[in-house]
């Protein structure tokens, strides 16, 4: 059972324009998400997090927004840059239980 | 600070032998999970150790095992290695309840 979905394997965005990455999840326990980004033959970075008592978070050009009744949160990346091509994973956890990931969305920056 | 350190980066085995995987997290950090990455399957959880106690399981077979020691260092094992078991493995550490750091992972191919 995926408790963490993205259901877009891949986005192709014109470099200045945002970036909309989303994911769903279905466990209602979750209290804390975050996103990372991966590029090939590296670990995974993180980017930034969310905790449930908040809404929304900004950090920089990056820009994660949580609906806790839809159990849905977007990642937003204003202006998109060459170099935000990479494969980015949502994650969540409830407590300190593992984290569980999605399987990611490659996203794709056009010049 | 160093970050967390997977050995080795590759590794190249042959169906039926066995592979052991070692992950140095940060300083202070004691809890330790592994996850292993496939294509189209993203970050699949493999366990987690805290103060050498397994603390979590994911649902991989008993082939796949782990270990933590006593300085928080960590070592995945696969026995009878598959085909299937070719993958990037990839260790994490984290502090208290907040997100994982990442190493870089052990590219593992199985011939």
């Amino acid at each position: 059972d995926q408790q963490v979905k993205q259901n877009s394997p891949s986005l192709s965005v014109q470099e200045g324009r945002i970036s909309i990455l989303n994911c769903d999840y279905t466990n209602s326990m979750f209290d804390y998400f975050l996103w990372y980004k991966k590029y090939p033959a590296e670990g995974p970075t993180f980017l930034i997090s969310i905790s449930s008592i908040k809404d929304k978070n900004e950090d920089g050009r990056f820009t994660v927004f949580l609906n806790k009744s839809a159990k849905h949160l977007s990642l937003h990346i204003v202006p998109s840059q060459p170099g935000d091509s990479a494969v980015y994973f949502c994650a969540a956890s409830a407590g300190d239980d593992k984290i569980i990931f999605g399987k990611g969305t490659r996203l794709h920056i056009l010049p | 600070k160093a970050g967390v350190t997977q050995t080795p980066r590759y590794l190249i085995k042959t169906r039926g032998q066995q592979v052991t995987l070692s992950c140095s997290p940060i300083s202070g950090h004691r809890s330790v999970s592994w996850y292993q990455q496939t294509p189209g399957q993203g970050l699949q959880f493999l366990f987690e150790y805290f103060s050498e106690t397994q603390r979590n399981k994911g649902n991989f077979p008993g082939r796949f095992s782990g270990r933590q020691f006593s300085n928080s260092r960590s070592e995945m094992n696969v026995s009878t290695l598959e085909l299937g078991d070719s993958a990037l493995y990839l260790c994490a550490s984290r502090q208290a309840n907040y997100g994982y750091t990442f190493g870089s992972g052990t590219r593992l191919t199985v011939v």
